[in-house]
């Protein structure tokens, strides 16, 4: 089983600043299948990125993701209020598909 | 528009059984994989099992392997969860999500709101 260890547990900014988002698995993720999604409290998931850097239908191109192998990363260019979510990766090249344990982004 | 839509959850005694049903809307439901994601209070993302569009493959989690069944009858477009010995570490939010294709590998572009699990005595 690939474990994915999301390196910060709350990352605290400020509307306008930038977010980076680590992701890092245990072993390498087939073909980079990897997705970021964010939950805002009480919602389900929302998937962001897919393929470790393409962006889903309807995602601002704030969001941004990449990486390769066993490090990936997702980064939001200039943070916007409603950005302030918990955010998880996850590898589906891989049976059991695993998410990481997730980063809360607070606002600061 | 896409509609993911869980019902069945609530509150069950630990040993107890519970069906969780995902009614779906606005795509051609048996050309999708569909999977529940479970998330205990405070917690994160666990994958708990996916089915294949026809029904005929199936796939468990370690941690409900023997406890738990997923069926889908594409005539209702609606999937299900059989849940069974049902334990406290069972409490969760079941989503279910549909995957983006009927072949692996696939992620989630849709899920639903969720039903509450509560296993507790």
């Amino acid at each position: 089983e690939i474990v994915l260890t999301q390196s910060s547990g709350t990352l605290s900014l400020s509307p306008g600043e930038r977010a980076t988002l680590s992701c890092r698995a245990s072993q390498s993720v087939s073909n980079n299948y990897l997705a970021w999604y964010q939950q805002k409290p009480g919602q389900a998931p929302r998937l962001l990125i897919y393929g470790a850097s393409s962006r889903a239908t309807g995602i601002p191109d704030r969001f941004g993701g990449s990486g390769s192998g066993t490090d990936f990363t997702l980064t939001i260019s200039r943070l916007e209020p409603e950005d302030f979510a918990v955010y998880y990766c996850q590898q589906y090249g891989s049976s059991p598909r695993t998410f990481g344990q997730g980063t809360r982004l607070e606002i600061k | 528009e896409v509609q993911l839509l869980e019902s069945g959850g609530g509150l069950v005694q630990p040993g107890g059984s519970l069906r969780l049903s995902c009614a779906a809307s606005g795509f051609t439901f048996s050309s999708y994989a569909m999977n529940w994601v479970r998330q205990a209070p405070g917690k994160g993302l666990e994958w708990v099992s996916a089915i294949s569009g026809s029904g005929g493959s199936t796939s468990f989690a370690d941690s409900v392997k023997g406890r738990f069944t997923i069926t889908r009858d594409n005539s209702k477009n609606t999937m299900y969860l059989q849940m069974n010995s049902l334990r406290a570490e069972d409490t969760a939010v079941y989503y279910c999500a549909k995957g983006t294709s009927n072949y692996y590998p696939y992620y989630y572009d849709y899920w639903g709101q969720g039903t509450l699990v509560t296993v507790s005595s």
